[in-house]
C-alpha cells in the first residue's frame, strides 16, 4: 500500500516568489493536514482539508493557502515569500476525522528561500 | 490552548541503557495521543495512539503508557538503531489538528 507521497521533494526558491506543494494521501484517506517543521518552532499546523473543504487553520498569515481536489490529493501554496517561510512543510493524510485515525506523514518538502 | 511539552530534550544512551521519555499535556477532551519516531530529513513515523488513561501499547524495544497528564515512551535495551527524534502530539475534542510537543532527541551509542 502506498504512502503519502509529496512533491517535490527539494524546492529552492527567491524572495518575494510564489511555491505551490504537492501531496497525494493514502489511496482511501480523506483528510490532508498540512503543517510546518523549523528548528525553533517545532512542528506547526497550517491547516487540514476533508472532503475538499477547509475544516482548520492554523495561525498563519493569508499568504499561505491550501486546496484539495475531489480525488483527495492537496496542494499548498505560499505566495510573497520571505526568508523565514524556509522550512521542512510536511502533509499527513487520515482516513478521516473521527477517533481512531491516525495519521501518516509523507517524507515532506524541503523548501529553502534565499 | 492545547499544550504539549516534552523532556528531556535530548538524550545520550549507551547501547542496553533503557531510559523513558517524558510528555506533559494540556488539552480540553484528550481524543488521542500520539507518538512518532522521525529520522532527519524525512517525515514522523507512526508509532502508537493512546486514548485513555492506564492504556499501554508495545512494539519491539517501544512500550507506551498514558495518564490523565502525561504519556511516557519507555525504550527497552536500546539499540543503535532506535537514534532518532521522538515526537508526541495530541488531539483535542475542539479540533481536528495535532499539537505536537518539541521531541526528545535520543542518541544510541554502540
Amino acid at each position: 500500500k502506498a504512502g503519502v507521497t509529496q512533491t517535490p521533494r527539494y524546492l529552492i526558491k527567491t524572495r518575494g516568489q510564489q511555491v505551490t506543494l504537492s501531496c497525494s494521501p493514502i489511496s482511501g484517506h480523506r483528510s490532508v493536514s498540512w503543517y510546518q517543521q523549523t528548528p525553533g518552532q517545532g512542528l506547526q499546523f497550517l491547516f487540514e482539508y476533508f472532503s475538499e473543504t477547509q475544516r482548520n487553520k492554523g495561525n498563519f498569515p493569508g499568504r499561505f493557502s491550501g486546496r484539495q481536489f475531489s480525488n483527495s490529493r492537496s496542494e499548498m501554496n505560499v505566495s510573497t515569500l520571505e526568508l523565514g517561510d524556509s522550512a521542512l512543510y510536511l502533509c499527513a493524510s487520515r482516513r478521516g476525522r473521527g477517533q481512531g485515525t491516525e495519521a501518516f506523514f509523507g517524507q515532506g518538502t524541503r523548501l529553502t528561500v534565499v | 490552548e492545547d499544550q504539549v511539552t516534552q523532556s528531556p530534550e535530548a538524550l545520550r544512551l549507551q547501547e542496553g541503557e533503557s531510559s523513558s521519555l517524558n510528555c506533559s499535556y494540556t488539552v480540553s477532551g484528550l481524543r488521542g495521543l500520539f507518538w512518532y519516531r522521525q529520522d532527519p530529513g524525512k517525515g514522523p513515523e507512526f508509532l502508537f495512539t493512546l486514548y485513555s488513561a492506564g492504556e499501554e501499547k508495545e512494539k519491539e524495544r517501544l512500550k507506551a503508557t498514558l495518564t490523565k497528564k502525561e504519556s511516557f515512551l519507555h525504550i527497552t535495551a536500546p539499540k543503535p538503531e532506535d537514534s532518532a527524534t521522538y515526537l508526541c502530539a495530541v488531539i483535542s475534542a475542539a479540533g481536528n489538528k495535532l499539537t505536537f510537543g518539541g521531541g526528545t532527541r535520543v542518541l544510541v551509542k554502540p
